[in-house]
């Protein structure tokens, strides 16, 4: 199983949007709404920011919003903080009933 | 609240064992699927292995299938990961994860990190 595509940097200044690409393929991003995001700071454990493509968990900023279209979820973080600087990863189910996660991507606020 | 912790990390030479343990708490742990997740050093997450709510369904990534099992004692709130035939590949800090919705780990471990060298 191939991990799915991310970009490996994306940057944006405080209060702008930026939005984060994971492509996969019809057996996993395109093939079900398992979709889910997150994120990672340096030394920390990972996580949940969004899950099953657009559903924000309690206490997570709505900020924070998820959406999929055909084989590529994207994961929108608009008025950006210095606190989102972070890694963000994404993770689908796949047909072989494993999971997969993207190649990640780093957010820089400048 | 809920909490997973880790044990069972440590330096370890190729091609031997090693078992992790994840001791759960807070949550009804024989109600929830769990996983293991790793991250190489400077490298992004890997899944590595999911196991049911009853210890009846397992499934692996193909980069450990046939070396590592997962298995669970639910009288205990405790996931296991034994990892034989270790190579230096599989040096990662080790995140047990609690399945939310059957695609989601919505609570995580702190990490185990299993280094594998000579």
């Amino acid at each position: 199983q191939s991990a799915l595509t991310q970009p490996a940097s994306v940057s944006g200044s405080p209060g702008q949007s930026i939005t984060i690409s994971c492509t996969g393929t019809s057996s996993d991003v395109g093939g079900y709404n398992f979709v889910s995001w997150y994120q990672q700071h340096p030394g920390k454990a990972p996580k949940l920011m969004i899950y099953d493509v657009t559903n924000r968990p309690s206490g997570v900023s709505n900020r924070f919003s998820g959406s999929k279209s055909g084989n590529t979820a994207s994961l929108t973080i608009s008025g950006l903080q210095a606190e989102d600087e972070a890694d963000y990863y994404c993770s689908s189910y796949t047909s072989s009933s494993t999971y997969v996660f993207g190649t990640g991507t780093k957010v820089t606020v400048l | 609240q809920v909490q997973l912790v880790e044990s069972g990390g440590g330096v370890v030479q190729p091609g031997r064992s090693l078992r992790l343990s994840c001791a759960a708490s807070g949550f009804t742990f024989s109600s929830y699927s769990m996983h293991w997740v790793r991250q190489a050093p400077g490298t992004g997450l890997e899944w590595v292995a999911v196991i049911s709510d009853d210890g009846g369904n397992k499934y692996y990534a193909d980069s450990v299938k046939g070396r590592f099992t997962i298995s669970r004692d639910n009288s205990k709130s405790t996931v296991y990961l034994q990892m034989n035939s270790l190579r230096a590949e599989d040096t990662a800090v080790y995140y047990c994860a609690r399945d939310l919705t059957g695609s989601t780990w919505d609570y995580w471990g702190q990490g185990t990190l299993v280094t594998v060298s000579s």
